[in-house]
């Protein structure tokens, strides 16, 4: 599976949109991206997945770039409940169920 | 519509004495992970199972650990003669399919159980 980079940290106002970027530069063209979140040592959330469109859910909108070297996940309109750690991951579709969590983006957002 | 639970929540040993860790699955999975998290370290995958089968222990430790998912019952993470090391969050997570067409298995995760070894 391709590896991912992601930002250590990131802050964000309340209100605002929180951008996190994603880059994984080596994916192949069956690899889909995948978001995370963990907040405060919880279990992990699914947030959004896609292949190479974009995508929006009722959480939030992925945007991957047309070569698929890098994604940004977009929370419309932040809050301080969606302070977490986000972990971008890119993996195969079937057969697949290894997952690997880097140390992801630690977001911060701010009253 | 319960999600994935996991008990204890939390758990505390002595040296050499054993945990055991549940996870009931989604009502509807059958494939169930272990995942641990030592302290301000990202999810290390442990085992997948499915029902009465071990698919994948690659990330197990090869001592002291095993895993179980019975035909009744919830899967049982085991350790035994636990060690200080051992101390870490482990998660449990299920899924409905092992993937497909319309992308990866979305893994649905409990609250972890949290292992402190005196």
């Amino acid at each position: 599976d391709a590896k991912t980079t992601q930002p250590t940290s990131m802050d964000c106002a309340e209100g605002r949109a929180a951008n996190l970027p994603c880059n994984h530069s080596t994916i192949s063209g069956n690899e889909y991206v995948y978001w995370y979140r963990q907040i405060h040592s919880q279990g992990p959330q699914y947030i959004i997945h896609g292949l190479k469109n974009n995508e929006t859910n009722e959480m939030a909108s992925l945007i991957i770039t047309e070569d698929r070297k890098s994604s940004t996940l977009i929370l419309p309109h932040a809050t301080l409940r969606d302070t977490a750690v986000y972990y971008c991951i890119v993996i195969k579709a079937s057969g697949t169920y290894k997952y690997i969590f880097g140390t992801g983006t630690r977001l911060k957002v701010l009253a | 519509n319960a999600g994935v639970m996991q008990n204890p929540r939390h758990l505390v040993r002595r040296r050499g004495q054993e945990a055991r860790l549940r996870c009931s699955p989604m009502k509807g999975h059958s494939h169930v992970y272990w995942y641990r998290q030592l302290p301000e370290e990202g999810l290390k995958f442990m085992v997948y199972l499915q029902k009465e089968n071990i698919i994948d222990e690659s990330g197990m430790p090869k001592e002291r650990f095993s895993a179980e998912f019975p035909k009744e019952g919830p899967s049982i993470l085991r350790i035994q003669q636990v060690v200080r090391g051992d101390s870490a969050a482990y998660f449990c997570a299920s899924s409905s399919t092992s993937g497909g067409s319309s992308g990866a298995n979305v893994l649905t995760f409990g609250a972890g159980s949290r292992l402190t070894v005196l």
